[in-house]
């Protein structure tokens, strides 16, 4: 049993270039979350997703889009990204939306010069 | 808004006892989480607390005082694999977790 992916696990990324981060859990859970990890800042909540087919915006939403098409994937975009945006994106779900353990992935780092 | 707080980095002996205090001001709350994290790695749940108290799990205890906004987590007979960081999360009126930055444990020989 996989748990949760994320590919890849690292990427150097050129400003204002597209790029999407992508998030796949085998554990039929039905929420997700992306966050992002910054030093001094600890982790912050970008999208989530209760269900297939709903999302929402978190504490730091602008410049990142997401989808949630089926249970098991969250793909995170960057539209065009710029270097504040710089940091390890971890994806996480837990099986309900409500107070309930969350598993995190592996991360992905992510560098924008 | 939420205000977690949380001491930067701790230092203890192999084999003591460390306690990571965590206080927080949050919009509701729906309980207190503490996750680990090894440097390089992913957070991994270590305990929920709901109601005040003390919840203990082998050498992890987590405490709760939801009327002074507290929390503390207690690791004892520490060991070298110990040294990571620990993450207090609260979660707040709409389920959602908010993370204090994490405090970073050094256990030495």
């Amino acid at each position: 049993i996989a748990g949760i992916t994320q590919a890849p696990t690292s990427q150097i990324l050129a400003a204002g270039r597209r790029m999407t981060l992508r998030c796949t859990q085998d554990m039929r859970h039905n929420a997700m979350y992306w966050y992002r990890q910054d030093l001094g800042l600890g982790l912050r909540l970008i999208h989530y997703s209760n269900t297939a087919g709903t999302t929402g915006k978190g504490e730091v939403p602008d410049g990142y889009s997401v989808s949630r098409a089926n249970t098991d994937d969250f793909p995170l975009t960057l539209a065009s990204a710029v270097p504040s945006q710089t940091s390890v994106y971890f994806c996480a779900s837990s099986a309900n939306p409500e107070a309930d353990q969350q598993f995190f992935g592996p991360g992905t780092r992510l560098t924008v010069l | 808004g939420q205000n977690i707080d949380q001491p930067t980095e701790m230092t203890a002996t192999e084999g003591a006892i460390v306690q990571i205090n965590c206080t927080y001001q949050t919009s509701g709350f729906n309980g207190l989480f503490w996750y680990q994290q090894h440097a390089g790695e992913a957070p991994t749940f270590l305990s929920y607390n709901v109601l005040d108290g003390l919840e203990e799990k082998g050498r992890f205890s987590s405490f709760l005082s939801r009327s002074k906004g507290y929390s503390y987590l207690l690791l004892k007979e520490l060991q070298m694999k110990d040294s990571a960081s620990y993450l207090c999360a609260v979660c707040n009126n709409d389920y959602k977790l908010s993370f204090g930055a994490g405090t970073t444990v050094t256990v030495r020989a």
